[in-house]
């Protein structure tokens, strides 16, 4: 069974930083553009950023472009976030998911809470 | 940026009765291979989204035959034919096309 699992999320201080990671088992990981989608407390979704399967290119939303970095080791079969200066909006369950425009199946993780205050 | 707003946002529905949910694109999806990238989700409380249809019109492996999707440029329809309790939850639309937007989400509970 496919299974992406984030971690890393936790608490951090509005100006801080912390690194989302979301490891990939028995998936073709290479294979796949992946995402970051977020969630804020009883709030909709808000896709965040991408990274093509090789990882030569990526993709933010502009809240969030000259904040956050998306990279990924494909020999580890790991995607991550890299959160610079965090904001009290950036609060939110960050889901990693493939979003594939392909007729092939859609996966997420089951999320990482991010919670930024003092 | 493309905008997606979602209609109704509270659906509140009988057991056994139908359900349609309307969604609509600042700009038309229809993306250069000519393809249309508009999907649907489901999320419960405390679970990840799970795709429902892709496409406009596909479903996923799994997903009940009760549950259809049709639709075409701008404007695009979730249908329910029949409500199951197992049904409850939000409904988003996202579109693909553009690179990736949700819309607002859809509440659907049991009257």
């Amino acid at each position: 069974e496919v299974q992406l699992l984030e971690s890393g999320g936790g608490l951090a201080q509005p100006g801080g930083s912390l690194r989302l990671s979301c490891r990939a088992t028995k998936f073709t990981f290479a294979s796949y553009s992946m995402n970051w989608v977020r969630q804020a407390p009883g709030k909709g979704l808000e896709w965040v950023s991408a990274i093509t399967g090789s990882g030569d290119r990526t993709f933010y939303v502009d809240s969030v472009k000259g904040r956050f970095t998306i990279s990924r080791d494909n020999s580890k079969n790991t995607l991550y976030l890299q959160m610079d200066s965090l904001r009290a909006d950036d609060t939110a369950v960050y889901f990693c998911a493939t979003l594939t425009r392909l007729p092939t199946p859609d996966y997420w993780g089951q999320g990482t809470l991010v919670t930024v205050s003092s | 940026d493309v905008v997606v707003t979602q209609s109704p946002l509270s659906l509140p529905v009988t057991l056994g009765q139908p359900a349609s949910i309307s969604c609509r694109s600042s700009q038309s999806l229809v993306y250069s291979d000519g393809n249309t990238y508009l999907n649907w989700f489901h999320q419960r409380p405390g679970q990840s989204p799970r795709r429902l249809i892709y496409q406009v019109s596909n479903r996923d492996s799994g997903v009940p035959d009760r549950f259809s999707g049709s639709g075409s440029g701008t404007d695009f329809t979730l249908k329910i034919s029949r409500v199951e309790a197992e049904d409850v939850g939000v409904y988003y639309c996202m579109q693909g096309t553009h690179w990736f937007t949700f819309g607002q989400g859809t509440k659907l509970e049991i009257k």
